[in-house]
């Protein structure tokens, strides 16, 4: 059974710093990951997805890179502002049914 | 842009009645999802469906049932709501196979 773990829970960085949020899972067989965001009360917002195939995908400050054969990916966050507080989520595809399992999620702070 | 309503964002019902939770997409999905969200879980997916009228159980189906009568729409069905069934429910949806799920805003359920 696949199994998504993010440590730590929660993390408060001084505004501006680059920092680096990770993701661990169990079951090597993975056909995607990705990196959700979600915001107090509200629903997930998919950031970066990353093929099975691929090593990192970029999107603005943020950059996923994925080591299959570890088990493990990252997500790194230049230059974090007060705007980027909030939940990020891991979640792999993996599995006959293609199911998605998540990790519990960082909850980052960033002060101004 | 794909957008995935729900038809609730906050909701009180009483133990024992029965919930009907929908979610509708826009983009012409065969995939649709439901998860619930609680503190220290994580989402956990509680049914899927893969096409009009088809159904698959999750991790956690106890207590729920789905319909899915059209494309753009999957219901989520309490029989008898319970106190342990106070949770964030987000619905999702994602084309075939191994492709990102968008995620609607979530409904908060509180069974008291």
């Amino acid at each position: 059974k696949q199994e998504v773990t993010q440590i730590p829970a929660a993390l408060s960085v001084p505004e501006g710093e680059n920092l680096v949020l990770n993701c661990s899972f169990t079951d090597s067989a993975i056909y995607n990951l990705q990196w959700f965001r979600q915001d107090p009360g509200k629903g997930l917002t998919s950031l970066l997805l990353i093929q099975s195939s691929q090593r990192e995908q970029t999107s603005g400050r943020l950059n996923a890179s994925l080591d299959k054969s570890s088990g493990r990916s990252t997500l790194y966050i230049a230059a974090s502002q007060p705007g980027d507080s909030a939940t990020y989520l891991c979640a792999v595809i993996s599995g006959a049914n293609s199911k998605l399992t998540f990790g519990k999620g960082i909850t980052l702070s960033v002060r101004p | 842009d794909v957008k995935v309503t729900q038809s609730s964002r906050y909701l009180v019902k009483r133990t024992g009645e029965k919930v009907f939770l929908e979610c509708v997409q826009d983009m012409d999905h065969e995939n649709m999802f439901w998860y619930r969200q609680d503190p220290g879980l994580g989402l956990r997916l509680i049914y899927f469906s893969y096409d009009v009228k088809m159904k698959e159980k999750g991790d956690i189906p106890e207590g729920y049932s789905v319909s899915r009568e059209k494309k753009e729409r999957f219901s989520l069905i309490l029989e008898s709501a319970s106190t342990n069934q106070t949770s964030m429910y987000l619905c999702a949806s994602s084309l075939p196979g191994v492709e990102t799920q968008y995620f609607g805003p979530g409904t908060r359920l509180l069974v008291l």
